[in-house]
């Protein structure tokens, strides 16, 4: 059963838009929602990361968006630029359980 | 070096061969973590360790891999009998504590002929 779902699966912007991600999960036991950004041939790096005991989270032009009642999180990237072309995966874990990756998402931001 | 080192970044086996993976950790970190990250997919779990202790390797797919940290540093990962169902990347992460921020190495990307 797979614990965190993803989509969508790739995502095409314009430089300067703002492409958003989703993630939803099952167990309400979870309590840390990060984002890591892969590039090609290397591994992920953790961009973002929220608990959820706030709704939103900024860093830079990055925004984490979650609702706890739905069980939902997303990513949105402000003024997106051509160097944020990138795989993300959002992932999940509680206490010092281990971290679950969704499947990823495919982000192009043409110039 | 500052960052989770990983060797080989490539490795090309024939089916049937034993291959060992090779993780050096960010100096100081307890914890590490061995993923397998498949074509298009996202990583997945196979084995963590704190210190020298293999707390869980319930994401081994078969006991064809077997992982080790023998002083609770650098860490091996190595596949027996290599199927073609085995390539991928096999990406290596530490944290200071289990759970603290995961820093991921490079990868070493297998194919199995």
């Amino acid at each position: 059963q797979q614990q965190v779902k993803q989509s969508p699966q790739s995502l095409i912007v314009q430089k300067g838009g703002i492409p958003i991600i989703n993630c939803a999960y099952e167990n309400t036991a979870f309590d840390y929602f990060p984002w890591y950004q892969q590039f090609p041939g290397k591994g992920p790096a953790l961009l973002i990361a929220i608990r959820p005991d706030v709704s939103e989270k900024k860093e830079g032009r990055f925004t984490i968006s979650f609702n706890k009642s739905a069980k939902q999180f997303s990513l949105h990237i402000m003024d997106s630029q051509p160097g944020d072309s990138a795989t993300y995966f959002c992932a999940v874990n509680s206490g010092y359980s281990t971290l679950t990756f969704g499947k990823g998402t495919m982000l192009l931001v043409s110039p | 070096g500052a960052g989770v080192s990983q060797s080989p970044r490539y490795k090309v086996a024939k089916r049937g061969q034993d291959v060992a993976l090779r993780c050096d950790p960010i100096s100081g970190h307890v914890s590490l973590f061995w993923y397998q990250q498949a074509l298009g997919q996202g990583p997945e779990f196979l084995t963590y360790f704190q210190n020298e202790a293999q707390l869980d390797k319930s994401g081994l797919p078969s006991d064809r891999f077997f992982a080790e940290r023998p002083e609770g540093s650098v860490s091996t990962l190595k596949i027996q009998r290599t199927q073609q169902e085995d390539s991928a990347v096999y990406l290596c992460a530490s944290s200071f504590d289990r759970g603290g921020e995961l820093f991921f190495g490079e990868g070493s990307r297998l194919t199995v002929l």
